[in-house]
């Protein structure tokens, strides 16, 4: 079956432009999350979704972020007005919603700001 | 809250020689306990899991790893690695249910592996 997939892969935009990443989980998956990678360092969490629940947006670095998924389909993140310190890896994952379940993990999207 | 403590940035080791990968976390109540792994240009794949039972953890392409519960550490391990392993390393904590289901990831650490 098919994996998790984002799109695009590679996204290159200008300081103060909007962009708008995609993930499509693995189908039945009720968890997914969002994380940023930054060059050598590990995963950051930004957001989870869990089924029709509220998200938990604890991670979400400034306002300029936020994310969206429509049921247990489809998630965007949004980064509104970029900035330099935005160029990281953002990558998506998506599981059971069991925390004794492993993360799905997507390829990502490589994020670099001018 | 959870901290994960990877201690190694970077172990580089010659194919064919055994390698520790290093993994710590901060609490001592029961946990659920992860390895991924992840090569150039991809996402994170799970290499194996410690929910319960044996502390002796084996996972995939020859990986296993220790669950040690009084030292708060899962430590992984390979015999003899081969290039292609040359990848970087997160250990990953998740509390049982009734805790977060946002799992706490280490900084990773690099495996680099030289013929």
């Amino acid at each position: 079956g098919a994996g998790v997939s984002q799109s695009p892969s590679n996204k290159v935009t200008e300081k103060g432009k909007d962009v708008e990443l995609r993930c499509d989980p693995i189908s039945g998956h009720t968890a997914l999350y969002w994380y940023r990678q930054r060059l050598g360092q590990g995963l950051e969490f930004l957001i989870y979704f869990q089924g029709n629940s509220a998200p938990d947006k604890s991670g979400l670095p400034s306002d300029r972020f936020s994310a969206e998924r429509t049921g247990e389909s489809v998630s965007t993140l949004t980064i509104q007005r970029t900035q330099q310190e935005d160029s990281a890896v953002y990558l998506c994952a998506s599981g059971a919603g069991n925390s004794y379940n492993e993360q799905f993990f997507g390829p990502g999207t490589r994020l670099t700001v001018l | 809250a959870q901290s994960v403590t990877q201690l190694d940035s970077q172990v580089p080791v010659f194919e064919e020689a055994p390698v520790e990968l290093r993994c710590n976390y901060s609490s001592s109540v029961s946990v659920y306990l992860f390895w991924y792994v992840q090569y150039p240009n991809q996402g994170l794949q799970l290499l194996l899991k410690y929910l319960s039972g044996s502390t002796l953890v084996k996972g995939i392409n020859g990986f296993e790893a220790e669950f040690n519960k009084s030292q708060t550490s899962f430590h992984l391990r390979k015999p003899s690695v081969h290039i292609s392993d040359t990848a970087e390393y997160f250990c990953a904590v998740s509390d049982l249910p009734g805790g977060s289901y946002i799992p706490t990831f280490g900084r990773g650490t690099s495996l680099i592996v030289h013929p």
